[in-house]
């Protein structure tokens, strides 16, 4: 059973420019979350998805940032027009009601901003 | 020993021996706690959780304990390996509801030789 996958797993941008993280969550699970990491902080919650809907985004910052769970294919998390600020370690975690409700940890994408 | 660094707390214990590590959470309403640990460069790994009707529960190797009182959460880990040097953190949240998780500030665990 293949854990959550995230690609690219680092991610080169130069300032202005868009950042596209995916994000394959574990068979099954349905549920999506979107964390952020600076070095050495703790992880920061960004957004909460379901298919096709998005759950909980009071983390996200206003602007340049979307997050979405199509019907079909990974989630993506969009940042556009960069910034170095941007520059940190995105997780993504799924869970499964069904399964309990514990979150599984993709092994992140790394994004520095030049 | 446990010390406060410019960043994470850090603690060293020997090969073998016991280590405990310590999260204060913050919010009363918090039913569900997680422990992750993050080594280098991955993202966390689930160790154990405990509900808020539990006060202790035990995996392999490792134990939680949650004081519901103090809002104080630990996690025990027997028989310290190298392996288990790494960044440990707890996660609180509410089962009712989006279920985010907020994270402590994490503990940095090194086992020497």
């Amino acid at each position: 059973n293949a854990g959550v996958m995230q690609n690219p797993r680092h991610l080169v941008r130069r300032r202005g420019q868009e950042a596209r993280l995916r994000c394959s969550p574990m068979k099954g699970h349905s549920h999506v979350y979107w964390y952020r990491q600076l070095p050495e902080e703790g992880l920061k919650f960004m957004v909460y998805l379901q298919k096709e809907n998005i759950i909980d985004e009071s983390g996200m910052p206003k602007e340049r940032f979307s997050a979405e769970f199509p019907k079909e294919g990974p989630s993506i998390l969009r940042i556009q027009q960069v910034v170095r600020g941007d520059s940190a370690a995105y997780f993504c975690a799924s869970s499964s009601l069904q399964g309990g409700d514990t979150q599984y940890f993709g092994p992140g994408t790394r994004l520095t901003v030049l | 020993g446990e010390s406060v660094g410019l960043h994470l707390p850090t603690l060293s214990v020997q090969e073998g021996d016991n280590s405990i590590i310590n999260c204060a959470y913050s919010n009363s309403a918090s039913d569900y706690f997680i422990w992750y640990k993050q080594e280098s460069g991955k993202g966390p790994q689930f160790i154990i959780d405990i509900r808020s009707n539990m006060d202790k529960r035990q995996g392999q190797r490792v134990t939680v304990l949650l004081n519901k009182t103090v809002k104080h959460l630990s996690l025990q880990i027997a028989a310290t390996q190298p392996g288990d040097s790494a960044v440990y953190f707890c996660a609180e949240t509410s089962l009712g509801g989006a279920q985010k998780l907020v994270f402590g500030q994490g503990t940095r665990l090194t086992i020497n030789p």
